[in-house]
């Protein structure tokens, strides 16, 4: 079975720093796609990036990049030059296939704090 | 604005009622999947629509119903609401159903609370 494990309940970051927020994953799936998404207090649950498992670079997407290590299942979210607009609870996420269908299994979690 | 539209926003109901969530995905998008959100289960998947099709159930109640029309909007029908079924409801879209590729865009999600 498909799992995500964020071992980090709360980060906190001053504003401007670099953060790491760690996600692993367990699958025998061979292809796969691990994402991130960051829900504000307000609810909305915003797509950040993705990374495909056959994707030979690692992902960027403005001031966020995901750092893939495939042989160790780890697929970290890297957030540069943090911002206080970032203070927001962060899920990553793996497309798991299901009998010909597929879903997303999410983490628990981690709950980012930008201090100014 | 991730392109997927759910209405309504914010619901309140009382316990054995009804309700029903509505979701347009993205122009487009073919797969349509609703997410329950509540503090002590986290994110649980219910169920994927694939071009009007089910295609996964995940730990959806009995209670619980969805389908998807012909014109791909899908609606989740919550039925003998319980104070446990009180959530934020998501429902997401992506253009395709398979594979590693395709991003999954959420909706804002609709904030039921069953008093």
């Amino acid at each position: 079975a498909q799992k995500i494990t964020q071992t980090q309940p709360g980060m906190f970051v001053q504003e401007k720093e670099a953060v790491t927020l760690d996600c692993t994953y367990d699958t025998s799936d061979p292809s796969y796609g691990l994402f991130w998404y960051k829900q504000p207090s307000s609810g909305e649950m915003i797509f950040l990036i993705y990374q495909g498992s056959y994707d030979q670079q690692n992902a960027t997407e403005g001031r966020y990049s995901l750092n893939f290590q495939k042989a160790r299942k780890s697929a970290n979210l890297v957030i540069s030059a943090s911002q206080l607009g970032d203070s927001a609870m962060y899920f990553c996420a793996m497309r798991a296939t299901q009998g010909g269908s597929e879903k997303l299994v999410f983490g628990k979690g981690t709950k980012l704090t930008v201090n100014p | 604005d991730s392109g997927v539209t759910q209405t309504p926003k914010h619901l309140i109901t009382a316990t054995g009622q009804r309700v029903t969530l509505r979701c347009s995905p993205r122009s487009g998008d073919l797969s349509v999947y609703w997410y329950q959100q509540s503090l002590d289960q986290g994110l649980q998947f219910l169920i994927h629509y694939y071009n009007g099709e089910e295609r996964a159930k995940g730990n959806i109640l009995e209670r619980f119903s969805a389908q998807q029309f012909p014109d791909l909007h899908s609606e989740l029908n919550l039925s003998s609401l319980e104070l446990g079924d009180s959530a934020l409801y998501f429902c997401a879209s992506s253009s395709t159903t398979g594979g590693s590729g395709n991003t999954i865009y959420f909706g804002e999600g609709s904030w039921l609370t069953v008093v």
